[in-house]
């Protein structure tokens, strides 16, 4: 199946830092991407709409300014977590689709990525 | 997308299948039945999906009522390894950008 690679795996950072994650799917094109955070022992849930080429949505309760994000090629969108502190603490997971199959028999499988924790000091 | 209900938690002997239910009474017409998993700490993994007919790849089976109002997942000899939270997910395909919608989904224990 298709690939989806975020980096890094892991970061620690300190209170008031910024931290940078990238999405990158390896072997297809990928218009829309998808934001998730993941709190311990809870469900995913869904930060943003990443579109390549212009703004992101953002789903009701996420900061846009605290929570950037930029999709500016077909394969890397990123998400970048402004002046982190403790409560940012989370896994944060992105998804992506394969636009070569729009519009086909396909019906709309998403690819995740391996998650990227961050923790906050 | 219509809501899912599934039980917290499942245990099943290592060999045995294991037989996931899922309740969407409010699923509509164009909507799919997705299965997803996430083994701890790792990204959701695809599994399988359907729309009305009974679904088999190499990893389940999806079997869907002929209301569509309830599935089930069978793994048909669980192994350790499929030890995760496995998530039932209905939506349609079209609008809403095919953004997936988790709810709590059901822990699978897998056990010698």
């Amino acid at each position: 199946g298709a690939v989806v690679s975020q980096h890094p795996s892991w970061v620690i950072c300190k209170s008031g830092t910024s931290v940078k994650i990238e999405c990158r799917s390896l072997d297809f094109q990928a218009t829309t991407m998808f934001w998730y955070r993941q709190f311990p022992k809870q469900s995913l849930m869904l930060m943003a709409t990443s579109n390549e080429g212009s703004k992101a949505t953002y789903e009701q309760g996420v900061e846009k300014d605290k929570f950037l994000i930029n999709h500016a090629s077909l394969t890397l969108s990123t998400l970048t977590v402004t002046s982190a502190h403790p409560e940012d603490s989370s896994f944060y997971i992105c998804s992506a689709r394969d636009v070569g199959l729009a519009g086909g028999p396909n019906t709309g499988e998403l690819f995740f990525g391996e998650g990227s924790r961050l923790t906050v000091l | 997308d219509a809501k899912t209900t599934q039980p917290t938690s499942m245990d099943c002997a290592e060999g045995r299948a294991a037989n996931l239910p899922c309740n969407h009474s409010t699923i509509s017409g164009n909507e799919y039945v997705y299965w997803y998993r996430q083994i701890h700490s790792q990204g959701p993994q695809y599994i399988i999906h359907g729309l009305k007919n009974n679904e088999t790849n190499e990893m389940a089976s999806l079997i869907i009522t002929e209301d569509r109002k309830s599935s089930t997942l069978i793994l048909p000899h669980a192994t350790l390894r499929d030890t995760a939270v496995y998530y039932c997910i209905v939506r349609g395909i079209t609008g809403g950008g095919n953004k997936l919608t988790f709810g709590t989904g059901t822990q699978l224990k897998v056990e010698l």
